[in-house]
């Protein structure tokens, strides 16, 4: 079944800690995105990786990090300097070039 | 202006009815467009590219005018599982896949 992981579904966490938001894919696609959607709001571009251990700055990556050591993973670390870190957080993928597609998405709540 | 730009909407029809939204974008070098379906609490889907010969699936048609910068998407014969949010998405041509989303169209379909 080929598709994009996302885990945990629900994510629930106190202010000042950092937190690991899991992505997966086997849809052998080499470009892999992480996006940030808040309510009313369209998709924010954190960061987005296009080959293996190679990985650049989105829109809105202040307070996050992220890896990509494996093509088939690229998971996000939402830190203590997120100033706003409650949001849904949107993983995806494409060839490169073409159409992205999600994964079902991490809800994020820290109080 | 912002770079990609929808009515918020919501829109809302009967059963049956014909809608369309129109999504602007300022990039005129813009190269790929999308539409995607967002339902409440969901990951987007992508719901079809949009050439510049158009494009029709269904009852879901799309077009794009290059002229004015907009792409159009066309609802024949509503379906109470129409209602979702409608997303368009660009890629600015910024040498890579760098989608940018609008913020969404929503659409009711009532009985």
């Amino acid at each position: 079944d080929g598709g994009i992981t996302q885990s945990p579904k629900y994510l629930f966490r106190k202010e000042g800690q950092n937190v690991t938001l899991s992505c997966e894919q086997n849809l052998n696609h080499d470009a892999m995105y992480w996006y940030r959607q808040d309510p009313g709001q369209g998709l924010r571009l954190i960061y987005y990786s296009q080959i293996v251990n190679d990985f650049q700055k989105g829109d809105i990556a202040e307070g996050y990090s992220v890896s990509r050591e494996k093509k088939e993973s690229f998971p996000l670390t939402v830190t203590s300097a997120q100033k706003n870190p409650t949001a849904f957080y949107l993983c995806a993928s494409s060839i490169l070039g073409s159409e992205q597609y999600f994964g079902p998405g991490t809800r994020l709540t820290v109080t | 202006r912002k770079e990609v730009e929808q009515d918020p909407g919501p829109f809302n029809v009967p059963e049956g009815a014909t809608v369309a939204f129109n999504c602007t974008y300022s990039n005129s070098a813009s190269q790929s467009f999308f539409w995607y379906r967002q339902d409440c609490r969901k990951e987007p889907k992508l719901l079809m590219s949009v050439y510049s010969s158009g494009n029709e699936d269904g009852r879901f048609t799309a077009q794009l005018n290059r002229a004015s910068q907009y792409i159009s998407l066309l609802i024949r014969d509503s379906k109470l599982s129409d209602s979702a949010t409608y997303l368009c998405a660009v890629n600015l041509n910024t040498g890579f896949q760098k989608l940018v989303f609008g913020t969404g169209t929503r659409l009711l379909v009532s009985p």
